[in-house]
């Protein structure tokens, strides 16, 4: 069965502060791996990763894929209150019984202070 | 233009009774994917419909039933309403089988 796990589950920083999300999946065939940004319901797109080596970046955010490793790292740099959200990580599966479904982590709650 | 739209916002329900929930995707988009995401739990796959055929179901009873409609609009059906049903249902949509964007959710609770 596909499996996403990411960490930290949560994670409190102060404005200006650094952070990197981590991701790892296993999954039978991978398609592409994609993070949303939780704040209170609807998941908003960030990112689509589909090759190894390649940072997709916008703005403050940036994400990259290992697909070798399996796993993927979403960095936000000088933090600001307004990232304060729950992080989802998710894999695409290519085939079979999980074809069509997102396959989501736990999040990871993200908490930045003034 | 406008994202996915789900109504109602909020559903109050008490065990036994039947839920319907309504989805409109994002003009364009074909597929039509619901999630229930229950308190502590990540969000878990429930339906996906594309171009009005059920195209895979997630490890869910058959009281959990929907349709997608000729305009690829989205209606997710719970039938014999149990307590542990209570959770935020996501409705997400894409152009075949591109980025998942998702609605706001109906809030569910079963009384």
């Amino acid at each position: 069965e596909d499996k996403v796990v990411q960490s930290p589950l949560s994670l409190v920083v102060h404005e200006g502060d650094t952070v990197t999300l981590n991701c790892s999946y296993e999954v039978t065939n991978f398609r592409s791996l994609l993070w949303y940004k939780q704040e209170k319901k609807a998941p908003t797109f960030l990112f689509m990763l589909t090759s190894s080596g390649i940072e997709k970046k916008s703005g403050r955010l940036s994400s990259i894929l290992d697909k070798k490793e399996l796993f993927s790292i979403l960095n936000i740099t000088a933090t600001q209150t307004g990232d304060s959200a729950v992080y989802l990580c998710a894999v695409d599966n290519a085939g079979g019984t999980s074809y069509g479904k997102l396959t989501f982590g736990q999040g990871t709650i993200l908490t930045v202070h003034p | 233009e406008a994202g996915v739209t789900q109504s109602p916002t909020h559903l109050i329900k008490t065990r036994g009774q039947q839920a319907t929930l309504r989805c409109s995707p994002i003009s364009g988009h074909t597929s039509v994917y619901w999630y229930q995401q229950a308190l502590g739990l990540g969000l878990q796959f429930l339906l996906w419909y594309d171009e009005g055929e059920e195209r895979n179901r997630g490890n869910f009873p058959p009281r959990f039933s929907g349709r997608q409609f000729p305009n690829y609009s989205s209606e997710l059906n719970v039938n014999a309403l149990e307590l542990e049903d209570s959770a935020l249902y996501l409705c997400a949509s894409s152009f075949t089988r591109n980025i998942q964007y998702f609605g706001a959710g109906t809030r569910l609770s079963v009384l």
